[in-house]
Parts: structure tokens; sequence; C-alpha cells
């Protein structure tokens, strides 16, 4: 059974700053590994599916990395706004499924 | 309307009721997904039909009860749950489900579930 975690659990920034974090996952028999961006009251919406060690998407000023050697993703956001907040997801697939961390809420203080 | 609907966005119910739950896909994908979130808890799958047949059950209890009669609608049909079962309960589909992982799942907003 895998095990996804995220770190931070929360995180809070002040408009305009840059932030990261991380998502952790079994680096052995990997497949893919997929980021949410999940807004209150809203449908979670896929940003990125990655599965190439090394592999660097951009999506405006969202992008991640991934590592599957050592089991891990990175998201990074540049010049944080307020739209930004939300709950970041991160999954891994195993098993035939999909399976998520608990995320990372984000709040972004204008 | 796009993407992936469910309907209704919240529910109350007794422990002795019955009810159902709907999603529709508008993407025309062949695979629909539920997913359970409890408070504080991740994302748990519980359902995944691909061409309207059930190929994973993630040892959900029966008191939830599938129906996938296209590969449009997907309903998760409820009797006699328990006050733990509240949590939010989302949809989504995907193209289908290729066993490399890589389909974007879609999901929908969810039905806040409230069993009293």
């Amino acid at each position: 059974i895998l095990n996804v975690e995220q770190s931070p659990q929360s995180l809070h920034v002040q408009e305009g700053d840059s932030t990261n974090f991380t998502c952790s996952f079994p680096s052995s028999n990997f497949y893919a590994l997929h980021w949410y961006r999940w807004e209150t009251a809203k449908s979670p919406e896929a940003l990125f599916v990655m599965t190439l060690n090394g592999d660097e998407k951009k999506k405006g000023r969202i992008s991640a990395t991934l590592n599957t050697k050592e089991g891990y993703s990175y998201l990074y956001i540049k010049g944080s706004q307020p739209e930004d907040s939300a709950t970041y997801l991160c999954a891994s697939f195993g098993g035939g499924k999909l399976i998520f961390g608990q995320g990372t809420e984000l709040s972004v203080k204008p | 309307e796009t993407g992936v609907t469910q309907t209704p966005r919240h529910l109350v119910m007794g422990m002795t009721n019955k009810k159902s739950l709907k999603c529709e896909q508008h993407l025309g994908h062949n695979a629909m997904y539920w997913y359970k979130q409890s408070a504080k808890k991740p994302l748990e799958l519980m359902f995944v039909y691909n061409f309207k047949e059930q190929t994973e059950n993630n040892s959900v209890p029966s008191r939830f009860s599938p129906e996938c009669p296209n590969s449009s609608h997907l309903f998760l049909h409820l009797h006699t749950l328990q006050p733990e079962d509240s949590a939010l309960y989302l949809c989504a589909s995907s193209q289908d489900t290729s066993g490399r992982g890589t389909d974007t799942q879609y999901f929908g907003p969810g039905t806040r579930l409230t069993v009293l």
C-alpha cells in the first residue's frame, strides 16, 4: 500500500512571495505522479501529470519537478497571488489507482 | 454544461433513509470513479467503472451501492448509513483506466453528505 505524504500541511504567504511544497511517495514501482489544485467549494483541477525522472512541467507561474529515484516532487509558485489560495494535492499511481496525499493548504494574503 | 456535474451538492439524511447521489460527465470519457473525503483525511477511492463495468471496489461497505447505467452517468445509492459516513463524496471521470496511471481524472464539485 502506497503512502503519499505532503508537507507542509498549511502555508501562509504574502502576495508576491514565491513558495514551494513537497510530495513524497514510494519510489519503487513508480508509474505517474499527479498534481491537483482544489479551491474551496469547487472541483479539484488537474495541474500536471508527471512520469519521467527529472521531468519539469510549467503552467503559468506554477511549476513542478519530479525525482522518481528518491520519491519526491516539488511544486513551485512564483510571485503568489491571492487567487492562488487553494489546497494543492498530489497523487501517485499504484496498485491500479491514484493514492492521494492530504494536501498542502496555501493561503496568500494581499 | 461541460465537465463533471454532481447532484445534490448537499444532502442531510437519517440513518434509516435511502438516497442517491448522481454524477454526470460531459467529456466523452469511458471511466468513472467515486471518491470519499472524510475530515482531515486524503481522498480515498471507493469504486471504479470502465466502459460501464465495475473494475474496482475498494472494500466499501455494502450500504454504498454504485450503479453505472452508461458511460456518462454514475450513481451512488445510500441506505442505512452511519454518522461516520458523513463526508464529501466526489465523482471523477477519465478517458479510460490505462494501467500506466497517466490518464488525468476530472472531478466534480462533490456532494457534502451529513448523516444524522
